[in-house]
């Protein structure tokens, strides 16, 4: 079955450092993974994605993520944070149920960005 | 700009009764989900439609129904709410052509007592 982990509850980090939010997966096949944000009392926002090709995918709002095959990861990164990208992040990654394509989530990440 | 409206931000009902939420994409999009939100488990699939009329059972299908009669609405329904379904619902729809975008509505906070 597919998955992903997100190991960190919480992240904290100081405004302008860079930021880093954890994923690994669990897939068979080729990965098609994902990261939304979820600001307060808000629904879910599409950052990014990776289907195929360059490691690096970049995003919405400055930030970027990287698919590394061989740890089965695809971490959320940004060069420097800003205090309005505390939110709620989510990792997700395409899973088959019957030839249809549907997304598993994962548990969530809080970032916490300090002025 | 492109919208998913759920019909209720916040619902307080009672144990045992019948709850509808309501879910309206203008995208039309052909896929449309409903999931629940809760602390410490992060989203997980309720139930999910294809398209017009078609629905699928997700992960946790037990309690609810759905029902999607037109392409743009999809409800989520349930036939006897317990305390046990407090939680944040979430709508999103996508295009079959664009993979794992999904759009979501800004969820409904439903409390059962």
């Amino acid at each position: 079955a597919q998955s992903v982990a997100q190991p960190e509850d919480q992240v904290n980090v100081a405004e302008g450092n860079p930021l880093t939010v954890k994923c690994t997966y669990s897939v068979s096949g080729n990965p098609y993974l994902f990261w939304y944000v979820q600001y307060p009392n808000r629904g879910l926002q599409f950052l990014l994605k990776y289907i195929t090709g360059d490691n690096l995918v970049k995003g919405s709002y400055g930030f970027e993520a990287e698919f590394n095959k061989s740890q089965t990861s695809f971490h959320l990164k940004k060069p420097s944070a800003l205090v309005s990208d505390s939110a709620l992040y989510f990792c997700a990654v395409r899973a088959l149920n019957t030839g249809f394509q549907k997304l598993v989530f994962g548990t969530g990440t809080r970032l916490l960005v300090s002025p | 700009d492109v919208k998913v409206t759920q019909s209720s931000r916040y619902l307080v009902k009672r144990t045992g009764e019948k709850v509808f939420l309501e879910c309206v994409q203008d995208m039309d999009h052909e896929n449309m989900f409903w999931y629940r939100q809760d602390p410490g488990l992060g989203l997980r699939l309720i139930y999910f439609s294809y398209d017009v009329k078609m629905k699928e059972k997700g992960d946790i299908p037990e309690g609810y129904s759905v029902s999607r009669e037109k392409k743009e609405r999809f409800s989520l329904i349930l036939e006897s709410a317990s305390t046990n379904q407090t939680s944040m619902y979430l709508c999103a729809s996508k295009s079959w052509r664009t993979p794992g975008e999904l759009f979501f509505g800004e969820g409904s906070r439903l409390t059962v007592l």
